[in-house]
């Protein structure tokens, strides 16, 4: 089974420019997440998509951040424009079930590393 | 608010010890718990859950205990080795997952 891809790696901009990350989940997987790491804290999520829709945005600051699951499969989620804070690893995952991650756990991919100058 | 806390930043052990890594969560709706696992460079990967109507849950050398009462879970890794050293991740579930901040364990052989 191919894991959860994401790319950039690495990706370096200056504050005030826009960037865009991009994920494919895993074949068949129905939730999709993007969360943001900042540096010595745990993953904090931002977003959920259940298929098509969202179903919990409430951390999204959405005066400059955007996402969109196209098809329920693919997601892109854009910075625009990027503040010094936005620096952080932003990691997408998927999973089988739209219910509890208790019997359905999350699986991650490696994350796109932004820093922001 | 910091719902789900991990108050050692790291933790050493030699190999073939045991490692024990101490979570506590304020949040008393979580209704399960899990661990995940983070290599340099790589997304945490799952390790182990435990409802919270359990009290142990046990998967080869890994080990969740959970004491409701005290709002605290503990991760148990016996005989911990070498490859065993990455950033663990306490989490708690309900609507969604919260994450501590993580211990990072290091195993000497």
């Amino acid at each position: 089974e191919a894991g959860v891809a994401q790319s950039p790696r690495y990706k370096i901009i200056e504050k005030r420019q826009s960037v865009a990350f991009w994920c494919n989940p895993i074949s068949g997987h129905a939730t999709l997440y993007w969360y943001q790491q900042i540096l010595g804290q745990g993953p904090k999520l931002l977003i959920q998509f259940q298929n098509n829709g969202v179903v919990d945005d409430s951390q999204l600051p959405k005066d400059r951040f955007s996402a969109e699951r196209l098809k329920g499969v693919d997601s892109t989620l854009k910075i625009q424009p990027a503040k010094l804070e936005d620096s952080a690893v932003y990691l997408c995952a998927s999973s089988v079930s739209t219910a509890s991650s208790y019997n359905s756990p999350l699986h991650f991919g490696n994350g796109t590393r932004l820093t922001v100058t | 608010d910091q719902q789900v806390k991990q108050n050692s930043p790291s933790l050493s052990v030699q190999e073939g010890r045991i490692s024990i890594l101490n979570c506590d969560y304020t949040n008393s709706m979580f209704d399960y718990f899990l661990w995940y696992k983070k290599y340099p460079a790589e997304g945490p990967t799952f390790l182990i859950s435990i409802s919270s109507i359990k009290d142990k849950n046990e998967d080869g050398r890994f080990t969740v205990f959970l004491n409701k009462s005290a709002k605290h879970l503990s991760l148990h890794i016996v005989p911990s080795q070498p490859g065993d050293s990455a950033v663990y991740f306490c989490t708690g579930g309900s609507e969604k997952l919260v994450f501590g901040k993580g211990t990072k364990l290091t195993v000497n052989p």
